[in-house]
């Protein structure tokens, strides 16, 4: 049983918008920032949002981040086949200091 | 270019050690926290554990709390996690990260670890 909540699927049709959400507690989302990580099939996990809603660097805007008090949403836009992977939220616990926590991850289908 | 790449893993009994190793580079390996996160097979994430960037201070998962060391060789630029007592449930593929700007900026390939008899 993970920390933070997520849907374990979402899915959509190429061209549409999906969001995934990610569900915490004070002690955890409601007081850090939220960051968001896309895993490809065989891959390892990849930053795609930090600091709740910003992007690295070559990460298209597509992809977007936002948090309201223990929660936190990702939303991708212009779905592309190549956006099917595994999405994970993270963040840090803050009762137990510099330990970190991720969700159960949402498997992301493009139709 | 960031670059993490992990070694050490195997099938290892129950009850077993082993230790895996992360190789730095691309980056200046002593300024940055780094931890250890795994993910058994068709599971999600789980972090196991960080390190300061001097090694003062650790951090562990319950799960792992007083069998497995995390630990770092600033001058050899790598990171290292001892595991001890293992047991089937630390079956998974075992990821190095550097942590920046509060999140788990890169990682490396991963290296599998298997527990079994």
């Amino acid at each position: 049983q993970s920390v933070l909540t997520q849907p374990p699927s979402v899915s959509a049709a190429p061209g549409q918008k999906v969001t995934i959400s990610c569900s915490g507690s004070s002690s955890n989302i409601g007081n850090n920032y939220v960051s968001w990580y896309q895993q490809l099939p065989g891959t390892a996990p990849k930053l795609l949002i930090y600091e709740n809603n910003k992007r690295p660097s070559g990460i298209p805007d597509r992809f977007s981040g936002s948090k309201s008090g223990t929660s936190a949403t990702l939303g991708i836009t212009g779905l592309q086949t190549g956006d099917e992977a595994d999405y994970y939220c993270g963040t840090w616990d803050s009762s137990l200091s510099a330990r970190g926590v991720f969700g159960g991850g949402t498997k992301l289908t493009v139709l | 270019e960031v670059q993490l790449v992990e070694s050490g893993g195997g099938l290892v009994q129950p009850g077993g050690s082993l230790r895996l190793s992360c190789a730095a580079s691309g980056f200046t390996f002593s300024s940055y926290w780094m931890s250890w996160v795994r993910q058994a097979p068709g599971k999600g994430l789980e972090w196991v554990a960080n390190i300061k960037q001097d090694g003062s201070e650790k951090y562990y998962v319950d799960s792992v709390k007083g069998r497995f060391t995390i630990s770092r060789d600033n001058a050899k630029n790598s990171l290292y996690l001892q595991m001890n007592s293992l047991r089937a449930e630390d079956t998974a593929v075992y990821y190095c990260a550097r942590v920046g700007r509060l999140s788990f900026a890169y990682w490396g390939q991963g290296t599998l670890v298997t527990v079994s008899s």
